[in-house]
């Protein structure tokens, strides 16, 4: 089956740590993104990728970090500099070179900050 | 910068009621249009999207939009809602600066519709 995975489902992180979200797809995309979803403000992005080893920010960038140095994977790093972490957190993908600018998403990591 | 709104933030129904949700964006130049539904539980879906043509687009489920250009306007409409339509509803616009290329994606804040059975 092709898709988006997101891990874990639900996270918990004490405050001052780092914590790593996994993204992986094999769908062949070469776009990657990472959004926040809080309640009543809709998705924002946070960073993306068009290509491997390179990528964006997004509009909410601010203590967060990414690397993309596999096409598969786009783990997104949730730092101690975030102020309000706690979000639930979507991954997508796209195919670029496409012309529909259609965007999968994956089920999404619950982070919770204890 | 782009902006998508979403006016109806909570929208309760009774079953077979007849829907329509409001999404209207702000950048004048050709756009994509989405429209996505998160099921309790579940991944964020696409409902249906226009990218040209006929600006009245089906999508899955009896879901329909209509683009109205001059309204900046992408409303999501279905004639009889079902209690397995409960999910929130987010409008997604992209800007196409050229020809395969675009700015990235902006959502609206999203529209959680309860249907009572």
């Amino acid at each position: 089956d092709g898709g988006i995975t997101q891990s874990p489902k639900y996270l918990f992180r004490k405050e001052g740590q780092n914590v790593t979200l996994s993204c992986e797809q094999n769908l062949n995309h070469d776009a990657m993104y990472w959004y926040r979803q809080d309640p009543g403000q809709g998705l924002r992005l946070i960073y993306y990728s068009q290509i491997v080893n390179d990528f964006q920010k997004g509009d909410i960038a601010e203590g967060y970090s990414v690397s993309r140095e596999k096409k598969e994977s786009f783990p997104l790093t949730v730092t101690s500099a975030q102020k309000n972490p706690t979000a639930f957190y979507l991954c997508a993908s796209k195919d670029r070179v496409s012309s529909y600018n259609e965007q999968f998403f994956g089920p999404g990591t619950r982070l919770t900050v204890l | 910068a782009q902006s998508v709104s979403q006016h109806n933030h909570h929208v309760i129904l009774s079953e077979a009621a007849s829907l329509e949700l409001g999404c209207n964006y702000s950048y004048g130049g050709t756009v994509n249009l989405f429209w996505y539904v998160q099921y309790p539980g579940q991944h964020l879906q696409l409902l249906l999207k226009y990218f040209s043509g006929d600006p009245l687009v089906k999508g899955i489920k009896g879901f329909e939009a209509e683009f109205i250009k001059s309204k900046f306007s992408f409303n999501l409409r279905k004639p009889s809602v079902q209690w397995s339509d409960t999910a929130e509803y987010f409008c997604a616009v992209i800007e196409v600066i050229s020809s395969g290329s675009a700015r990235q994606l902006t959502f609206g804040s999203g529209t959680q519709l309860t249907v009572l059975p």
